[in-house]
């Protein structure tokens, strides 16, 4: 069966500092790789999509980055934080499916703070 | 800019009651819908998928699709006081060249014993 483990799940960090998040997936092959952030009471909004090794599409002009280094691990990174990053931070996988989307799955999270 | 609206409640009910969760779209081409629980703190978790017009139903949970009023639903039976969550629609829709998931931000369900 699949899995998608994403870490740390909780990280505190100052303005300014770097970001790395990591996610990989278990069980499948060339799946489809999302990076979602949730604010507080909020939506979630997507922010990178991955359909492939160095393939990565931005949703949103923003100072974070991803990249995917290997088939399944997407990683998400900031070189200087802001306040607004704050968040809860989802990485989410899908199977393959011509230009659909399909079902997402996704993993457990990771919290971060910005102080 | 596509949207997914949900009421944000919360919705508080009874227990053994049924809970109605409703979900409007405005892209009206979307063929693929969704719904998500998410327990506070937790990431969300996929329920239901429902893609053609009409009811789907799995356990307690009944999904209802009407395409020409742009409209979902999720219907919980007999809720349960473990069912306290926010529930998430999902609308797959074309948007900057490629198919993507637009959410709402969800609706609270609150069931009381």
């Amino acid at each position: 069966s699949q899995t998608i483990h994403q870490w740390p799940a909780t990280l505190v960090q100052p303005v300014g500092s770097p970001l790395s998040l990591e996610c990989t997936v278990e069980g499948t092959s060339n799946p489809n790789l999302y990076w979602y952030r949730q604010a507080a009471g909020r939506g979630l909004q997507l922010l990178f999509y991955s359909v492939g090794i160095g393939q990565i599409s931005s949703e949103v002009p923003q100072n974070l980055s991803a990249s995917r280094p290997q088939d399944r691990q997407f990683i998400l990174s900031s070189k200087k934080l802001l306040l607004s990053d704050s968040g809860f931070y989802l990485c989410a996988w899908s199977l393959r499916r011509g230009s659909n989307t399909g079902e997402l799955f996704f993993g457990e999270g990771s919290r971060l703070t910005v102080l | 800019q596509k949207e997914v609206e949900q009421n944000s409640g919360p919705l508080s009910v009874p227990e053994g009651a049924i809970a109605s969760l409703n979900c409007t779209y405005s892209d009206r081409v979307s063929q693929s819908f969704f719904w998500y629980r998410q327990y506070s703190g937790k990431s969300p978790e996929l329920i239901m998928s429902i893609y053609s017009n009409g009811d789907k139903e799995d356990g307690r949970f009944t999904a209802q699709l009407n395409k020409a009023s742009q409209y979902v639903s999720l219907l919980i039976r007999d809720s349960q006081p473990s069912d306290s969550a926010t529930y998430l629609c999902a609308v797959e829709a074309l948007s900057g060249g490629y198919n993507k998931l637009i959410f709402g931000a969800g609706t609270r369900l609150a069931v009381h014993p």
